[in-house]
């Protein structure tokens, strides 16, 4: 079965930097992208960018373009999503998610459990 | 705001029937598919339909989707109060060059 393993939860202050992965199994990785999505409390979904774990290529929401990095490591199956400078606005649910062989690429069957990221002084 | 617009809230009785809108533009839901996506409190969102119309394995009959020009439906017939939750529609949007969502749909099984 595939599955989306994601990393827990984190506390940070402002200005720290974080990384939180999602690792896949029961599929190959370097089949589908990677998608991350953005849950704010209390409000909708936010799709951030994805990536093609094949060759790390990314693209971007115009939204978060400049803020986050995505990135893969496909040699151990994990896609990435980084900060360097958190914001007390970015805490937040964040799910990595991915697709099926039958559906778009942009049509999430699979999705990681989700890592809450907390950002606080 | 969202760039697909959906309904805030509906509510139905249990065993009854409910649809969900969800409007967009020309650069999203008038030129690709359309998923809805289920979001139970405090868990992942699940997917519903994908491809307009399409369910994925496991997918109830129950539920159902529809696509006409700029528009979207979710249908759900013969609620139950487990389909309390909220519900989201997805596409790609061409100008933005990002996969947008619906500000998503509080359904509540009276």
């Amino acid at each position: 079965d595939v599955q989306l393993v994601q990393s827990g939860a984190e506390v940070k202050k402002p200005g720290e930097s974080l990384r939180i992965s999602c690792k896949g199994s029961g599929y190959s990785f370097t089949t589908y992208w990677i998608s991350w999505v953005r849950q704010m409390p209390g409000k909708g979904l936010e799709w951030m960018g994805r990536i093609d774990p094949t060759d790390s290529y990314s693209n971007y929401s115009p939204s978060f373009q400049g803020h986050v990095t995505i990135s893969a490591d496909k040699s151990i199956s994990t896609a990435y999503l980084q900060w360097s400078s958190l914001k007390a606005s970015d805490t937040a649910m964040y799910y990595c998610a991915t697709y099926a062989p039958s559906s778009t690429w942009y049509s999430f069957d699979y999705w990681g459990q989700g890592t809450l990221v907390t950002v606080s002084s | 705001q969202s760039v697909l617009t959906q309904p805030p809230s509906v509510s139905a009785a249990p065993g009854q029937k409910v649809t969900i809108s969800c409007a967009g533009s020309s650069s999203n839901i008038g030129n690709t598919y359309v998923s809805w996506y289920q979001q139970l409190p405090g868990t992942a969102p699940k997917l519903l339909i994908y491809d307009n119309n399409k369910r994925p394995s496991g997918i109830p009959d129950r539920f159902s989707g529809s696509k006409s020009g700029t528009s979207a439906t979710l249908g759900i017939t013969g609620l139950q109060t487990g389909d309390e939750a909220d519900y989201y529609c997805g596409t790609w949007d061409s100008s933005l060059s990002a996969v947008v969502f619906g500000g998503g749909t509080k359904l509540t099984v009276l």
